[in-house]
């Protein structure tokens, strides 16, 4: 079944433990982004990746870090978690545009909670 | 930068018309996706509009005109599983970023 894959599904955590939030897709897309979603905001853009080893940020990177070693894996690393960095987040992947009508397959969510 | 605005709430009755309106400003436009997010739920995709005009696609139309900044998602024979938030979002940067609106929270009343 082609899905995107998040864990955890949830967590809550500490200030500054740091953390990482795995994602993985096997529709062998070359585009991956990272989202969070925050009550009136919406879907925000953190980081995201045209292809192995390539990354970019998207609007909101403060505080977090990515890495593209695998087509398949974009793991999302926040260092030091901070309270303002709870919220739900969004992995999700498509084909490069220009192949297909750019649709975006969602993982099913990361709640994630700081203290 | 980017914007868009779409109403915040909307309320309909089943089996009727809605319409969910969306303006943009964006740099280097590519597209304007429509996704409906169920409340705890992921974004399911809904309809991908390139060009100007209406693509139908059974009870869920959206309209684009490019010119004007302006699309449309219009959803008929409402049902009680309609209830959902209606999300726009537009590629900028030549699509390598996609920016979503707040996005549209749709109650059906019976």
């Amino acid at each position: 079944e082609a899905q995107v894959t998040q864990n955890p599904r949830y967590l809550i955590t500490v200030t500054g433990k740091k953390l990482t939030v795995t994602c993985s897709q096997n529709m062998n897309h070359e585009y991956m982004s990272w989202y969070r979603q925050d009550p009136g905001l919406g879907l925000r853009q953190i980081y995201y990746s045209m292809n192995v080893e390539v990354t970019d940020k998207g609007d909101v990177p403060e505080g977090y870090k990515v890495s593209r070693k695998e087509k398949r894996n974009f793991p999302l690393i926040l260092e030091s978690p901070s309270p303002n960095q709870t919220s739900l987040y969004f992995c999700a992947s498509r084909l490069l545009l220009g192949r297909n009508t750019g649709e975006l397959f969602f993982g099913e969510g990361s709640r994630l909670t700081v203290l | 930068g980017q914007n868009i605005d779409q109403p915040t709430e909307m309320t309909a009755t089943e089996g009727a018309i809605v319409q969910i309106n969306c303006t943009y400003q964006t740099s280097g436009f590519n597209g304007l996706f429509w996704y409906q997010q169920h409340a705890g739920e992921a974004p399911t995709f809904l309809s991908y509009n390139v060009l100007d005009g209406l693509e139908e696609k059974g009870r869920f139309s959206s309209f684009l005109s490019r010119s004007k900044g302006y699309s449309y998602l219009l959803l008929k024979e409402l049902q009680m599983k309609d209830s959902a938030s209606y999300l726009c979002a537009v590629t900028s940067q030549y699509g390598n970023k996609l920016v979503f609106g707040a996005g549209t929270i749709l109650r059906v009343k019976s």
